[in-house]
């Protein structure tokens, strides 16, 4: 059955450094969100994407965060400069010809920043 | 923030019996909703949705009922097995599409 994937799985960053989360959706997937949930706390959208361009973001999602879809299967959000507060699972999620689709989610990566 | 809640944090039956697991929101603009299951060190697992044009799916041992007037919705799960023991998120959208609002979760525990 088709999967979402993540890499890395675990990411420790010094505050300021600059960090890369990699997701390869679905195939054939169009929709792609980044959500994040910090420990205790909901799971937050960040960001949705569709057609090369972000369709809505959220108030998180400030200019510290960029998203991109390199290449047809890899899609990766950046983080410029981290934060404590950045510290949190980062789940990536696609959805298929529609955005009212299911969204369905990867593993996750659980960054920590020190 | 709070548009969708899930007031009970966990939620302990034994195995064979019904979970009722509880959702409220409150943005009357939601029109549809999932529910995920999640296990520790996973990302959220899809198990079922309604659109809030019905008022009940049913997919095997998982029914998901819908109350608009209430804005409440449920998921029961009967018999609960052990393997269920998780944590259930309940979600909502709008136009049936974009970035989903998620509730808090409720901690599952189905004991032998």
């Amino acid at each position: 059955e088709p999967e979402v994937t993540q890499t890395p799985s675990h990411q420790v960053t010094q505050m300021g450094q600059e960090v890369i989360l990699r997701c390869v959706p679905i195939s054939n997937h169009l929709y792609f969100y980044w959500y994040r949930q910090i420990l205790g706390q909901k799971v937050e959208f960040l960001v949705s994407f569709y057609n090369n361009e972000i369709s809505e973001k959220s108030e998180i999602f400030d200019d510290q965060f960029s998203v991109e879809r390199p290449d047809g299967s890899n899609f990766t959000l950046k983080i410029r400069s981290t934060k404590l507060e950045d510290s949190a699972m980062y789940f990536c999620a696609s959805s298929g010809w529609t955005s009212g689709e299911t969204q369905y989610f990867g593993p996750g990566t659980r960054l920590l920043v020190l | 923030d709070q548009q969708v809640k899930q007031n009970s944090p966990s939620l302990s039956v034994q195995e064979g019996r019904i979970s009722i697991l509880n959702c409220d929101y409150t943005n009357s603009m939601f029109d549809y909703f999932l529910w995920y299951k999640k296990y520790p060190a996973e990302g959220p697992t899809f198990l079922i949705s309604i659109s809030s044009i019905k008022d009940k799916n049913e997919d095997g041992r998982f029914t998901v009922f819908l109350n608009k007037s209430a804005k409440h919705l449920s998921l029961h799960i009967v018999p609960s097995q052990p393997g269920d023991s998780a944590v259930y998120f309940c979600a909502a959208n709008v136009n049936q599409g974009g970035k989903l609002i998620f509730g808090q979760g409720t901690e599952l525990s189905v004991k032998p």
